[in-house]
């Protein structure tokens, strides 16, 4: 069983920078693909970002482009999100998760862990 | 970005009702469309996907259907535990996006 854990979320005022952690039992990040996944309070989920943990390969949406990176550490089987330059509106909970693959199509997300609460304010 | 449009906002039914949520995109996404379940303080759960393939564990009265940019969510004799907020969500895009919701409320 996939079991995920968040940490690293709090408060910072616009701006600044905050790194998420996400830790997992029962999975290997180097060898899986993951996402990152943000929900605004009272709003639906919206996709930030993925990693390929076999080649290193990364994908942003829009909104974070250029300001968050993912990123991976095999030794510590822990995955990032490294966010600069935080905006009012990139408060969220923020939800580490794992590519479900259907029929082989990238972009399901199976497993989530139970997030963790950023929030960008003055 | 490929928008995402769910109706109803909210459904209230009483239980063992039949209850349908719809999502259209706005383009066609082929049949790359998954369903999710979110209770309040938890993540989504993913029901199912591609459209119908209902994920382990999850109850036969839920069902999806559809293909293109018209797709529906069907709970064929609602329970009590069902009362969450559905999420439609494409993935035909590499950037994938969710329906706003539909919150689903027990009479």
């Amino acid at each position: 069983e996939v079991q995920l854990l968040e940490s690293g979320g709090g408060l910072v005022q616009p701006g600044g920078s905050l790194r998420l952690f996400c830790a997992g039992s029962g999975i290997t990040f180097s060898t899986a693909v993951m996402h990152w996944v943000r929900q605004a309070p009272g709003k639906g989920p919206e996709w930030v970002s993925v990693i390929r943990g076999g080649d290193g390969f990364t994908h942003y949406a829009d909104s974070v482009k250029g300001r968050f990176i993912m990123s991976i550490d095999s030794s510590e089987n822990k995955l990032y999100l490294q966010m600069n330059s935080l905006r009012v509106e990139d408060t969220a909970v923020y939800y580490c998760a794992r590519e479900g693959f259907s029929s082989g199509r990238c972009g399901v997300f199976k497993d989530w862990g139970q997030g963790t609460l950023v929030t960008v304010s003055s | 970005d490929i928008q995402m449009t769910q109706s109803p906002s909210t459904v209230s039914a009483s239980v063992r009702d039949r209850v349908t949520i719809t999502c259209r995109a706005s383009q066609s996404i082929s049949s790359w469309l998954a369903w999710y379940q979110q209770k309040p303080g938890k993540a989504p759960k993913l029901l199912i996907s591609k459209p119908s393939s209902l994920e382990s564990g999850v109850p036969s009265r839920f069902s999806g259907s559809g293909s293109g940019t018209e797709f529906t969510l069907t709970i064929s004799s609602l329970q009590p535990d069902d009362s969450a907020t559905y999420y439609c969500q494409q993935y035909d895009s590499y950037s994938p996006t969710f329906g706003q919701g539909t919150k689903v409320e027990i009479k």
